[in-house]
């Protein structure tokens, strides 16, 4: 089976950073993805690591462990739109690839 | 990036109609779709797999003939719920990859949001 976990929720403030932790077992790996999803929305794609380290993309990145099955996805320079679901996948490398979703973590942003 | 069009983005039925779910890829083909279930502050769960030209393949626990996916041409599939009743009711999304992309992100459709009264 697949258990992917992360926190439910998070709250930072305006301007700050914010660390979103994702641990995953899964029966078959083949690369990790992070999504944003604002409420009653699609998700929207953030990131992609299939290789241990880490990516960098703007404001956001994400590490990736796959010894410790471990990734995070960091926000810098949190802005109030950031506010939304963050949403971990791993794809399990089987099949079609499917995606399986963690949790999601529902980040709240204050002033 | 590719566009993933999904109709209708809300729908209210009566408990035991029937209702159709469009997931079309307006810019690619995509032999491969995926059907999403979403409720309130839970993650996505995948429910199925779409292929064109053959049969379905289902998550454990999600009744096939009870959601019916007929994935007809490379740009589009369709999900169906039916004989709906309240418990149906959720966020429905689908996703999408571009042929032989097999390791590139999803492209997911604007999600259907079900209500079954």
């Amino acid at each position: 089976g697949q258990n992917i976990d992360q926190p439910t929720e998070m709250t930072a403030t305006e301007g700050a950073i914010v660390q979103i932790n994702c641990t995953y077992q899964t029966s078959g790996f083949n690369g990790l993805f992070w999504y944003q999803q604002h409420a009653g929305e699609a998700p929207t794609f953030l990131s992609y690591n299939v290789l241990d380290g880490l990516e960098e993309k703007g404001r956001f990145s994400s590490f990736l462990s796959r010894s410790k099955g471990y990734s995070y996805l960091l926000l810098k320079e949190l802005q109030m739109k950031d506010s939304a679901s963050y949403l971990c996948a791993v794809r399990d490398g089987t099949g079609a690839n499917n995606l399986f979703f963690g949790t999601g973590t529902r980040l709240t942003v204050i002033p | 990036g590719a566009v993933v069009s999904q109709h209708p983005s809300r729908v209210i039925c009566k408990s035991g109609t029937s209702v159709k779910i469009e997931c079309r890829s307006l810019d690619f083909q995509a032999t491969t779709m995926f059907w999403y279930r979403q409720f309130p502050k839970q993650s996505l769960m995948l429910m199925a797999t779409s292929n064109e030209g053959s049969k379905a393949t289902y998550e454990q626990g999600v009744e096939k003939d009870k959601f019916l996916i007929n994935h007809a041409s490379l740009t589009l599939s369709t999900l169906t719920v039916t004989s709906a009743h309240p418990e149906d009711s959720s966020f429905y999304i689908c996703s999408a990859r571009l042929i032989g992309q097999m390791n590139t992100e999803a492209f997911f459709g604007q999600g259907t949001r079900l209500t079954v009264v």
